[in-house]
């Protein structure tokens, strides 16, 4: 049973460049998460996604970042214009369900990590 | 909104040693989770806090949850290297998403 698999694991760009990071859930998870690592810090949380439909979006930044979960297909995180304050890890996370007392445990993937030059 | 706030931010241990770090969060929760990410990993989850009070041990490792459910703790005995990692706790109010704290910087000296 594969756990979350995000790819690239590592992408360069230039400033100006797009990226696009990729996860595919655990098998069986409607629910994915992404959220952001700055080197020795903690995990922002950016969006929440099921299939087709944005839950919460209120940790991504107004512009440039855009994030997608299609019926088909894994959920996509894209950057456009990238600066060099995006280089950070981006770990996708799944859970099968969520909301409510005991629910919403999260599957991490191994993260993509961006570096802007 | 929701803020998780972890300490210490670093933790310098001598192995054998225990230590605790500490969490809160400034509205009240509907659980607390714990995640653990090795250097160069990936958070990996430990264990769901639920009811208010609740200790739950594994192995080494003692979580609690506070009676007001706003704050949790975990107590490592007899560190060890294995331990090395940051810890993370994650605040779920009902209905919303995981907020995590800051983590804590586990560092182990042999």
């Amino acid at each position: 049973n594969a756990g979350v698999m995000q790819n690239p694991r590592h992408l360069v760009r230039r400033r100006g460049q797009e990226a696009r990071l990729r996860c595919s859930p655990m098998k069986g998870h409607s629910h994915v998460y992404w959220y952001r690592q700055l080197p020795e810090e903690g995990l922002k949380f950016m969006v929440y996604l099921q299939k087709e439909n944005i839950i919460d979006e209120s940790g991504m930044p107004k512009e440039r970042f855009s994030a997608e979960f299609p019926k088909e297909g894994p959920s996509i995180l894209r950057i456009q214009q990238v600066v060099r304050g995006d280089s950070a890890a981006y770990f996708c996370a799944s859970s099968p369900q969520t909301g409510g007392s005991g629910a919403n445990v999260l599957t991490f993937g191994a993260g993509s990590r961006l570096t802007v030059l | 909104g929701q803020q998780v706030m972890q300490i210490p931010q670093y933790q310098h241990v001598q192995e054998g040693e225990d230590f605790t770090t500490y969490c809160n969060s400034s509205t009240t929760l509907s659980n607390i989770q714990w995640y653990k990410q090795r250097p160069g990993g990936h958070p990996v989850f430990l264990i769901q806090l639920v009811k208010s009070g609740e200790v739950k041990k594994q192995k080494r490792l003692t979580f609690q949850f506070g009676e007001a459910k706003k704050n949790s703790s975990l107590h490592i005995t007899a560190t060890q290297t294995t331990d090395v990692g940051t810890y993370f706790c994650a605040g779920q109010a009902a209905g919303n998403k995981l907020t995590f704290g800051g983590g804590t910087r586990v560092l182990v000296k042999p």
